[in-house]
């Protein structure tokens, strides 16, 4: 069964103090790795696929990156527009190309 | 503006009331899906389709109905079948299966 773990649950960070999410995953052959950003009570709004081990991608303050066993999200001097919670979803070759198993997120708070 | 709408945004009903809750799209995607999120739970897929007129289970269907009729419309009714309703849920769409998917705003329903 694919499995999603995120680390740590919330992080607090201050204004401009770097630091890095990690999504360790389990899956029967990665059809992709997914990021997204959720805001209190609204949706979650798309940031990165990767799909290969060694892929990185950026936006911003964010970079994604993506090995074997993990991927991870990291936050270059963030400001208090970045609180939100990160979810980390992943897409195996099992049940089908429509699922995606998420994990349960990281709450991230930047304080001014 | 292209994207996917969910209406309403708060809904209560009265044990026993089945209710639907609305999701339409205008990005011309194939596949539309339905998530429940709960806290501190990963988002669950409840019902997907990746084309007009078919429909699939997710992992947590039981008490739920669904129908794709329209391409842009993919409305899931929730029936006095679902032990617990209360629950955030979020529509999403793709361009098909294997592409990252978009979420709507959500709706927040209250069952009391």
């Amino acid at each position: 069964e694919d499995q999603v773990t995120q680390s740590p649950e919330a992080l607090r960070l201050q204004e401009g103090e770097s630091s890095s999410l990690n999504c360790s995953y389990t899956v029967s052959g990665l059809r992709g790795l997914f990021w997204y950003r959720q805001d209190p009570g609204k949706g979650p709004e798309f940031l990165f696929t990767l799909y290969s081990a060694g892929e990185e991608k950026e936006k911003e303050r964010l970079k994604a990156t993506l090995t074997k066993k993990e991927s991870f999200l990291h936050i270059t001097a963030p400001k208090p527009e970045d609180s939100a919670t990160y979810l980390c979803a992943v897409r195996g070759t099992q049940g089908g190309s429509e699922k995606l198993v998420f994990g349960k997120g990281t709450k991230l708070t930047v304080n001014p | 503006d292209g994207g996917i709408t969910q209406s309403p945004k708060y809904l209560f009903r009265k044990e026993g009331q089945n209710v639907t809750l609305s999701c339409e799209q205008n990005l011309n995607h194939d596949a539309m899906y339905w998530y429940r999120q709960d806290p501190g739970q990963g988002l669950r897929l409840i019902y997907y389709s990746q084309i007009v007129n078919d429909f699939q289970k997710g992992d947590i269907a039981e008490g739920y109905s669904v129908s794709r009729e329209k391409k842009e419309s993919f409305p899931l009714t929730v029936t006095s079948a679902q032990k617990n309703p209360t629950a955030f849920y979020l529509c999403a769409s793709s361009r098909d299966g294997d592409y990252e998917q978009y979420f709507g705003p959500g709706t927040r329903l209250t069952v009391t």
